[in-house]
């Protein structure tokens, strides 16, 4: 299937912890993106990177690190995991253009202990 | 800056009832607006763009400049409309997507 995919779906964790979530894209995309919902469903942008090159950075605190092994792969790894992290990690690609939809995957449920 | 407000957070509506969620924007620029809708348990998905003006379930937006809006129209809802849709604008030379709060529609019997 084509698609986005993220692993894993649900990850239970304790404060301190660092932690990583995988999100891979086989739609042959230039762009991929991470997106944080939280608890009241509000969507927003944290990351994005075109061509493996940063392109987008919202205020995130320095403890989350993407990483972009290459077009198909946009990994997110979070240290010293904190409560206020707990949300759903959405992972998404598109080609990069102002009217081209996103694609998004499942979402990675995060739960801070 | 670019900014999306969804007024309503909750929407709640009978059958067969029309329906219409309401979208405005703030941006300098000329944006792409769509509409994306997360059905239970599915992933987020693109309903419809502004640039497309197509008709997709039913449902049609209208970019209004001159009122700085895009709310999404539907005359007659059914119960499988029930989800939470976002309203998003895409702007500036990252193409940054931003998205409103949300409004979460309930279609009942």
């Amino acid at each position: 299937d084509t698609a986005v995919s993220q692993t894993p779906k649900y990850l239970v964790t304790q404060m301190g912890n660092d932690k990583s979530i995988k999100c891979e894209q086989n739609l042959g995309h230039d762009t991929m993106y991470w997106y944080k919902q939280d608890s009241k469903k509000f969507l927003k942008i944290m990351f994005s990177y075109n061509n493996k090159e940063l392109i987008i950075n919202e205020t995130v605190p320095n403890r989350f690190s993407p990483k972009s092994p290459d077009k198909a792969h946009l990994n997110l790894h979070i240290n010293s995991l904190e409560l206020g992290d707990s949300a759903v990690y959405f992972c998404a690609s598109s080609q990069l253009s102002l009217a081209d939809e996103q694609f998004f995957g499942p979402g990675t449920r995060l739960t801070v202990l | 800056a670019q900014r999306v407000t969804q007024p309503e957070k909750l929407l709640s509506v009978f059958k067969g009832a029309p329906v219409e969620l309401k979208c405005n924007y703030s941006y300098s620029g000329s944006p792409e607006l769509f509409w994306y809708v997360q059905y239970s348990r599915q992933r987020l998905q693109l309903l419809l763009r502004h640039i497309s003006r197509e008709s997709i379930k039913g449902f049609t937006a209208d970019l209004n400049k001159g009122e700085t809006s895009f709310h999404l129209k539907k005359p007659f809802a059914q119960e499988e409309d029930s989800a939470m849709y976002y309203c998003a604008l895409s702007g500036g030379s990252n193409y940054k997507l931003t998205f409103g709060k949300g409004t979460l529609l309930t279609v009942n019997p």
